[in-house]
């Protein structure tokens, strides 16, 4: 069972635009919900994460909104550069004592961004 | 600061053989999780080491194993490989200070394992 749903599998943008992926969650014990990005034959990289107290957190065009009684949260890219074209993962993980901590990942958005 | 490193970055092994993977985490990073990434199912939790002791175990079969040392150096081992075992390997660590709420999980480059 897919613990994090993410969409769309894939996305077009063109440059300059907002690019806009999607995930929801069931298990509300988690707390913590990063967005990872991937270029080709690299390990997926942090972008920016949100912890369940806030309902947005921006860094620099990447913006993370939260919205904890839907339970979903997105990823808003500004000005999107080609730059940008990779694949999006979101994730989720929760902690407790003594067993560790898991992500759980979204299957992933490959955004492509046109010149 | 170095990140975290995985080697070898590509394998190619033969059906039923066994392979060892490693890592090497951030420094002062004590948490080592393994993910197998393929393009039908996406991240998948293997296994999460903190202080050589595994913590958490996901749903893969006995065949897929690993270890931890004292410098929190973290192998994986898969035996009697499969076609299926075919996929991209990482490895992500954690600092782990903050026990009771998630924390940041920096990637390795991975390592691409083929089996034919």
């Amino acid at each position: 069972q897919q613990q994090v749903k993410q969409s769309p599998q894939s996305l077009i943008v063109q440059k300059g635009g907002i690019s806009i992926i999607n995930c929801a969650y069931e298990n509300t014990a988690f707390d913590y919900f990063p967005w990872y990005q991937q270029f080709p034959g690299k390990g997926p990289a942090l972008l920016i994460a949100i912890r369940p107290d806030v309902s947005e957190k921006k860094e620099g065009r990447f913006t993370i909104s939260f919205n904890k009684s839907a339970k979903q949260f997105s990823l808003h890219i500004m000005d999107s550069q080609p730059g940008d074209s990779a694949t999006y993962f979101c994730a989720a993980s929760h902690r407790a004592p003594n067993t560790g901590n898991q992500f759980y990942f979204g299957t992933g958005t490959s955004l492509t961004v046109i010149p | 600061k170095a990140g975290v490193t995985q080697t070898p970055r590509y394998l190619i092994k033969t059906r039923g053989q066994q392979v060892t993977l490693s890592c090497s985490p951030i420094s002062g990073h004590r948490s080592v999780s393994w993910y197998q990434q393929t393009p039908g199912q996406g991240l998948q939790f293997l296994f999460e080491y903190f202080s050589e002791t595994q913590r958490n175990k996901g749903n893969f079969p006995g065949r897929f194993s690993g270890r931890q040392f004292s410098n929190s150096r973290s192998e994986m081992n898969v035996s009697t490989l499969e076609l299926g075992d075919s996929a991209l390997y990482l490895c992500a660590s954690s600092s782990d200070r903050d026990i009771m709420t998630g924390t940041e999980a920096f990637f390795g480059q991975g390592t691409r394992l083929t089996v034919v």
